[in-house]
């Protein structure tokens, strides 16, 4: 499985756009992208997944450039409540695979 | 979307008994459920694979015969600590993919497993 690597936290103010990053340079071909926010003492939740360029849904964008070797988890307008932790992972489509985990980015989000 | 539930949200138990865990799939099958783990301020931790009719897949260093798996049904998976000790206290985690749905696997609320 494609290991990725994400910064261990970042910090934002209310209102401001998000960008988080992630490298997954072992990206295989039949690999999708897919992130996950965690709250404190509750499960994953699904944010959005992609295989290339960019996919947009009601709470995020995801953009992964032409060599798919990192993608972007870009948050519009966060807010308080948007202070979690946020997983990339890298697994085949199929969704029967096992999912590997990182370290994910604590993001804070102060007033 | 397709939601998974698990019960008990959190448990105290004694060294040495066993402690069930349930993972339900609400409003799909899941032939195939995860079960992780989540010590705290670390990530998740896949412990095994379960299989609907067959016998789970545990990873690397998992014993299976501590953490019994037994996916009996379309919508339901248990997860039993066998003989649980203080180090088995941490935040257990089971997911699984809607058929019907996308790629993506859903995930249940955890449970809080205290050893005392």
């Amino acid at each position: 499985l494609a290991k990725t690597t994400q910064p261990i936290s970042m910090d934002s103010y209310e209102g401001q756009e998000v960008n988080i990053t992630c490298s997954h340079n072992n990206i295989a071909t039949n690999d999708y992208i897919t992130w996950y926010q965690q709250f404190p003492s509750q499960g994953p939740r699904f944010i959005i997944q992609g295989y290339k360029t960019k996919v947009t849904n009601e709470v995020a964008s995801l953009f992964i450039p032409a060599d798919r070797k990192s993608s972007t988890l870009s948050l519009p307008r966060v807010s308080l409540s948007d202070t979690a932790v946020y997983y990339c992972l890298v697994a085949p489509g199929s969704g029967y695979s096992t999912l590997t985990f990182g370290k994910g980015t604590m993001l804070l989000v102060s007033p | 979307g397709a939601v998974v539930s698990q019960h008990p949200s959190w448990v105290i138990c004694k060294s040495g008994t066993s402690v069930k865990i349930e993972c339900r799939s609400l409003d799909f099958q899941a032939t195939t459920m995860f079960w992780y783990r989540q010590f705290p301020k670390q990530s998740l931790m896949l412990m095994a694979t379960s299989n609907e009719g067959s016998k789970a897949t545990y990873e690397q260093g998992v014993e299976k015969d501590k953490f019994l798996i037994n996916h009996a049904s379309l919508t339901l998976s248990t997860l039993t600590v066998t003989s649980a000790h203080p180090e088995d206290s941490s935040f257990y985690i089971c997911s699984a993919r809607d058929p019907q749905g996308a790629y993506e696997q859903y995930f249940g609320p955890g449970t809080r497993l205290t050893v005392t």
